[in-house]
């Protein structure tokens, strides 16, 4: 099984700030990585896939980098809306795996 | 617009059953795998099952492999979660996600339902 680790677990930003976000695989995922947000009581919404391909309906400061085992999401210019909770997810291989999550709150 | 309505959560002894549904509409469901992902209390996303477009090949997670069964009726747009023997550590809120791309199984989820939560207590 593929360990998906993410830093930091948590995230203090203030508005307009960028934020960086890092997800590390245990071995090569290439380019299958997914990148997803939850807030609070909501179901997880899809933001990136394939490392770097935004999702319909993201804004663009949300980016997404990498291959291989390290990968990046950049939120350019926080928003209100943007304090959430951010998952990476690979799907290079059986069983799909979920990084524990970082959360971005307001500093 | 892609909605997909859970249902079928509830509370459940140990070692009791359950099933879980979730209504497709919006896309032609048969077109699409079909996956659910649960989430613990206060706990991050795991990954529990998927079914193929057809329902001809599923796959699980080796948590509930063996307990769960995935499966889906195309004719009702309708994916289901059969759950047997359940433990305290598959309480969780339960969601179905539907795939981005129709045809194949990429692994990513591009819609999610709301999810339902099953809790497992005496």
């Amino acid at each position: 099984e593929i360990v998906m680790t993410q830093s930091p677990a948590t995230l203090s930003v203030s508005p307009g700030e960028r934020a960086t976000l890092s997800c590390r695989a245990s071995q090569t995922v290439s380019s299958n990585l997914a990148w997803y947000e939850q807030k609070p009581g909501q179901a997880p919404r899809l933001l990136i896939y394939g490392a770097s391909i935004r999702a319909t309906g993201v804004p663009a400061r949300f980016s997404g980098s990498g291959s291989g085992t390290e990968f990046t999401l950049t939120i350019s210019s926080l928003q209100s809306e943007d304090f959430a909770v951010y998952y990476c997810q690979q799907y290079n291989n059986w069983p799909r795996t979920f990084g524990p999550g970082t959360k971005v709150d307001i500093k | 617009e892609v909605q997909l309505l859970d249902s079928g959560g509830d509370l459940v002894q140990p070692g009791g059953s359950l099933r879980l549904s979730c209504a497709a509409s919006g896309f032609t469901f048969s077109n699409y795998a079909m996956s659910w992902v649960r989430q613990a209390p206060g706990k991050g996303l795991e990954w529990v099952s998927t079914i193929s477009d057809s329902g001809g090949s599923t796959y699980y997670a080796d948590s509930v492999k063996g307990r769960f069964t995935i499966s889906r009726d195309n004719s009702k747009n309708t994916l289901y979660m059969e759950m047997n023997s359940l433990r305290a550590e598959d309480t969780a809120v339960y969601y179905c996600a539907k795939e981005r791309i129709s045809m194949i199984i990429v692994g990513y989820f591009a819609s999610w339902g709301q999810g339902t939560l099953v809790t497992v207590s005496s």
